[in-house]
Protein backbone atom coordinates (compact mmCIF):
# COMPACT_ATOMS: atom_id res chain seq x y z
CA UNK A 1 0.00 0.00 0.00
CA UNK A 2 1.49 3.46 -1.25
CA UNK A 3 2.08 5.68 2.26
CA UNK A 4 3.49 9.42 1.24
CA UNK A 5 5.08 11.45 3.67
CA UNK A 6 5.46 15.31 3.44
CA UNK A 7 7.80 17.28 5.04
CA UNK A 8 7.82 19.81 7.14
CA UNK A 9 4.08 19.93 7.80
CA UNK A 10 3.99 23.64 8.09
CA UNK A 11 6.39 26.60 6.96
CA UNK A 12 6.35 30.34 7.36
CA UNK A 13 9.06 32.28 5.91
CA UNK A 14 9.29 35.86 5.16
CA UNK A 15 9.33 37.16 1.43
CA UNK A 16 11.93 36.10 -1.02
CA UNK A 17 13.41 33.26 0.82
CA UNK A 18 13.88 29.70 -1.88
CA UNK A 19 11.84 26.78 -0.27
CA UNK A 20 11.98 23.37 -0.44
CA UNK A 21 9.25 20.93 0.02
CA UNK A 22 9.71 17.06 0.39
CA UNK A 23 7.65 14.65 -0.63
CA UNK A 24 8.80 10.32 0.19
CA UNK A 25 6.36 7.58 -0.98
CA UNK A 26 6.74 3.97 -0.24
CA UNK A 27 6.01 1.95 -3.41
CA UNK A 28 7.99 3.51 -6.09
CA UNK A 29 6.32 1.58 -8.98
CA UNK A 30 4.69 4.60 -10.24
CA UNK A 31 3.73 6.24 -13.22
CA UNK A 32 3.94 9.61 -12.27
CA UNK A 33 3.64 12.18 -9.92
CA UNK A 34 1.79 15.58 -9.43
CA UNK A 35 2.38 18.49 -6.86
CA UNK A 36 -1.00 20.48 -6.16
CA UNK A 37 -1.56 23.35 -4.89
CA UNK A 38 -4.90 24.03 -2.45
CA UNK A 39 -5.76 27.38 -0.98
CA UNK A 40 -8.25 27.54 2.09
CA UNK A 41 -11.50 25.53 1.32
CA UNK A 42 -10.89 25.68 -2.00
CA UNK A 43 -10.33 22.69 -4.79
CA UNK A 44 -6.50 21.76 -6.02
CA UNK A 45 -5.06 23.41 -8.78
CA UNK A 46 -2.46 20.87 -10.46
CA UNK A 47 0.88 22.43 -10.60
CA UNK A 48 3.66 20.34 -11.86
CA UNK A 49 3.60 16.69 -13.49
CA UNK A 50 7.02 14.30 -13.33
CA UNK A 51 6.68 11.44 -15.67
CA UNK A 52 7.97 8.36 -14.00
CA UNK A 53 11.11 8.59 -16.71
CA UNK A 54 11.68 12.16 -15.88
CA UNK A 55 13.88 14.03 -13.16
CA UNK A 56 12.65 17.46 -13.21
CA UNK A 57 10.24 19.35 -14.46
CA UNK A 58 10.09 23.26 -14.40
CA UNK A 59 7.61 25.94 -14.39
CA UNK A 60 7.89 29.45 -13.95
CA UNK A 61 9.35 30.36 -10.22
CA UNK A 62 8.79 26.25 -9.52
CA UNK A 63 10.96 23.15 -9.95
CA UNK A 64 9.90 19.40 -9.16
CA UNK A 65 12.35 16.90 -9.08
CA UNK A 66 11.65 13.32 -9.34
CA UNK A 67 14.03 10.09 -7.28
CA UNK A 68 11.49 7.09 -8.49
CA UNK A 69 14.50 4.63 -7.33
CA UNK A 70 14.74 6.36 -3.92
CA UNK A 71 10.96 6.95 -3.52
CA UNK A 72 11.51 11.12 -3.48
CA UNK A 73 10.31 14.13 -5.00
CA UNK A 74 11.49 17.74 -4.30
CA UNK A 75 9.32 20.56 -4.91
CA UNK A 76 11.38 23.99 -5.18
CA UNK A 77 9.77 27.84 -5.10
CA UNK A 78 11.98 30.35 -6.16
CA UNK A 79 12.09 33.50 -4.23
CA UNK A 80 8.64 33.13 -2.53
CA UNK A 81 5.78 35.72 -2.58
CA UNK A 82 2.91 35.93 -0.55
CA UNK A 83 0.37 34.63 -3.06
CA UNK A 84 2.73 31.32 -2.56
CA UNK A 85 0.96 31.06 0.90
CA UNK A 86 -1.41 27.60 0.48
CA UNK A 87 -0.70 24.18 0.86
CA UNK A 88 1.57 21.72 -0.99
CA UNK A 89 0.37 18.34 -1.99
CA UNK A 90 2.22 15.96 -3.65
CA UNK A 91 0.88 12.83 -5.40
CA UNK A 92 2.41 10.01 -6.81
CA UNK A 93 0.27 7.93 -9.16
CA UNK A 94 0.46 4.17 -10.37
CA UNK A 95 -0.63 2.51 -13.34
CA UNK A 96 -4.38 1.18 -11.24
CA UNK A 97 -4.91 5.37 -11.95
CA UNK A 98 -5.93 7.06 -7.93
CA UNK A 99 -3.49 9.69 -7.33
CA UNK A 100 -2.44 9.01 -3.53
CA UNK A 101 -1.94 12.15 -1.45
CA UNK A 102 0.33 13.00 1.26
CA UNK A 103 -1.08 15.29 4.27
CA UNK A 104 0.53 18.44 2.56
CA UNK A 105 2.74 21.27 3.35
CA UNK A 106 1.19 24.35 4.93
CA UNK A 107 3.09 27.50 3.58
CA UNK A 108 3.21 30.58 4.66
CA UNK A 109 5.10 33.46 2.86
CA UNK A 110 5.02 37.00 5.07
CA UNK A 111 5.66 40.23 3.69
CA UNK B 1 -12.63 25.21 -21.60
CA UNK B 2 -14.56 25.80 -18.51
CA UNK B 3 -12.51 23.46 -16.77
CA UNK B 4 -14.11 21.00 -13.80
CA UNK B 5 -17.43 22.48 -12.00
CA UNK B 6 -19.32 20.82 -9.32
CA UNK B 7 -22.28 21.46 -7.59
CA UNK B 8 -23.26 22.38 -4.98
CA UNK B 9 -20.51 24.22 -3.48
CA UNK B 10 -22.03 23.82 -0.32
CA UNK B 11 -24.67 21.19 1.04
CA UNK B 12 -25.80 21.63 4.83
CA UNK B 13 -27.94 18.70 5.82
CA UNK B 14 -29.50 16.38 9.04
CA UNK B 15 -28.29 13.22 10.33
CA UNK B 16 -30.44 10.19 7.88
CA UNK B 17 -31.01 12.62 4.69
CA UNK B 18 -30.05 12.15 1.41
CA UNK B 19 -27.66 14.03 -0.63
CA UNK B 20 -26.71 14.42 -4.31
CA UNK B 21 -23.67 16.11 -5.74
CA UNK B 22 -22.96 16.33 -9.37
CA UNK B 23 -19.80 16.98 -11.49
CA UNK B 24 -19.16 18.09 -14.68
CA UNK B 25 -15.91 17.44 -16.35
CA UNK B 26 -13.54 19.01 -18.84
CA UNK B 27 -15.01 17.86 -21.97
CA UNK B 28 -12.84 15.69 -23.89
CA UNK B 29 -11.71 14.39 -20.70
CA UNK B 30 -12.60 10.20 -20.77
CA UNK B 31 -12.04 9.70 -16.87
CA UNK B 32 -13.65 10.76 -14.11
CA UNK B 33 -12.44 10.60 -10.35
CA UNK B 34 -14.06 11.43 -6.99
CA UNK B 35 -12.16 11.85 -3.99
CA UNK B 36 -12.69 12.67 -0.51
CA UNK B 37 -11.25 15.29 1.85
CA UNK B 38 -11.42 16.10 5.41
CA UNK B 39 -9.91 18.63 7.42
CA UNK B 40 -6.43 18.59 7.82
CA UNK B 41 -6.04 15.82 5.46
CA UNK B 42 -4.96 14.75 1.59
CA UNK B 43 -7.93 13.51 -0.31
CA UNK B 44 -8.69 10.46 -0.71
CA UNK B 45 -9.59 8.41 -3.37
CA UNK B 46 -13.37 7.16 -3.68
CA UNK B 47 -14.11 5.62 -7.03
CA UNK B 48 -13.30 6.76 -10.57
CA UNK B 49 -14.99 6.19 -14.22
CA UNK B 50 -13.70 5.76 -17.63
CA UNK B 51 -16.45 7.05 -20.15
CA UNK B 52 -19.47 5.09 -18.31
CA UNK B 53 -18.13 2.63 -16.68
CA UNK B 54 -17.17 2.37 -13.12
CA UNK B 55 -13.58 0.52 -12.73
CA UNK B 56 -12.47 1.17 -9.08
CA UNK B 57 -14.04 1.56 -5.94
CA UNK B 58 -12.45 2.14 -2.41
CA UNK B 59 -13.61 0.41 0.40
CA UNK B 60 -14.07 3.85 1.83
CA UNK B 61 -17.21 3.76 -0.01
CA UNK B 62 -20.06 2.13 2.09
CA UNK B 63 -23.55 0.90 0.46
CA UNK B 64 -24.80 4.04 1.61
CA UNK B 65 -22.27 5.54 -1.48
CA UNK B 66 -23.34 5.63 -5.31
CA UNK B 67 -21.44 7.04 -8.11
CA UNK B 68 -23.00 7.05 -11.82
CA UNK B 69 -21.66 8.53 -14.80
CA UNK B 70 -24.58 7.75 -17.01
CA UNK B 71 -23.26 8.76 -20.41
CA UNK B 72 -19.51 8.93 -20.00
CA UNK B 73 -20.69 13.10 -19.46
CA UNK B 74 -21.30 14.35 -16.06
CA UNK B 75 -21.01 12.29 -12.62
CA UNK B 76 -23.15 12.26 -9.16
CA UNK B 77 -22.40 11.55 -6.42
CA UNK B 78 -24.93 10.41 -3.75
CA UNK B 79 -25.14 9.72 0.00
CA UNK B 80 -27.74 8.11 1.74
CA UNK B 81 -28.90 8.38 5.09
CA UNK B 82 -26.29 10.75 5.86
CA UNK B 83 -24.21 10.32 8.97
CA UNK B 84 -21.85 13.10 10.82
CA UNK B 85 -18.86 11.51 9.78
CA UNK B 86 -19.87 12.38 6.03
CA UNK B 87 -18.95 16.06 6.57
CA UNK B 88 -16.08 16.28 4.38
CA UNK B 89 -15.22 18.34 1.30
CA UNK B 90 -16.18 16.07 -2.13
CA UNK B 91 -13.86 16.78 -5.05
CA UNK B 92 -13.96 15.81 -8.81
CA UNK B 93 -11.37 15.42 -11.10
CA UNK B 94 -11.04 14.68 -14.38
CA UNK B 95 -8.30 13.40 -16.70
CA UNK B 96 -7.72 12.38 -20.44
CA UNK B 97 -6.10 8.57 -20.87
CA UNK B 98 -5.67 6.77 -23.96
CA UNK B 99 -4.12 3.28 -24.61
CA UNK B 100 -1.51 4.97 -26.60
CA UNK B 101 0.58 6.58 -23.41
CA UNK B 102 2.80 9.01 -25.47
CA UNK B 103 -0.93 10.82 -26.14
CA UNK B 104 -2.43 10.92 -22.74
CA UNK B 105 -2.37 13.74 -20.53
CA UNK B 106 -2.53 11.88 -17.33
CA UNK B 107 -3.09 15.28 -15.23
CA UNK B 108 -5.91 15.30 -13.13
CA UNK B 109 -7.78 18.37 -13.24
CA UNK B 110 -9.83 19.44 -9.94
CA UNK B 111 -13.13 20.83 -9.37
CA UNK B 112 -13.65 23.16 -6.46
CA UNK B 113 -15.33 20.64 -4.46
CA UNK B 114 -18.67 20.23 -2.54
CA UNK B 115 -18.22 21.02 1.30
CA UNK B 116 -20.57 18.67 3.19
CA UNK B 117 -22.18 19.61 6.45
CA UNK B 118 -24.02 16.50 7.98
CA UNK B 119 -25.95 18.24 11.29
Amino acid sequence: KQEVTQIPAALSVPEGENLVLNCSFTDSAIYNLQWFRQDPGKGLTSLLLIQSSQREQTSGRLNASLDKSSGRSTLYIAASQPGDSATYLCAPLRDTDKLIFGTGTRLQVFP
Amino acid sequence: DTGVSQDPRHKITKRGQNVTFRCDPISEHNRLYWYRQTLGQGPEFLTYFQNEAQLEKSRLLSDRFSAERPKGSFSTLEIQRTEQGDSAMYLCASSYRTSVPVLSTDTQYFGPGTRLTVL
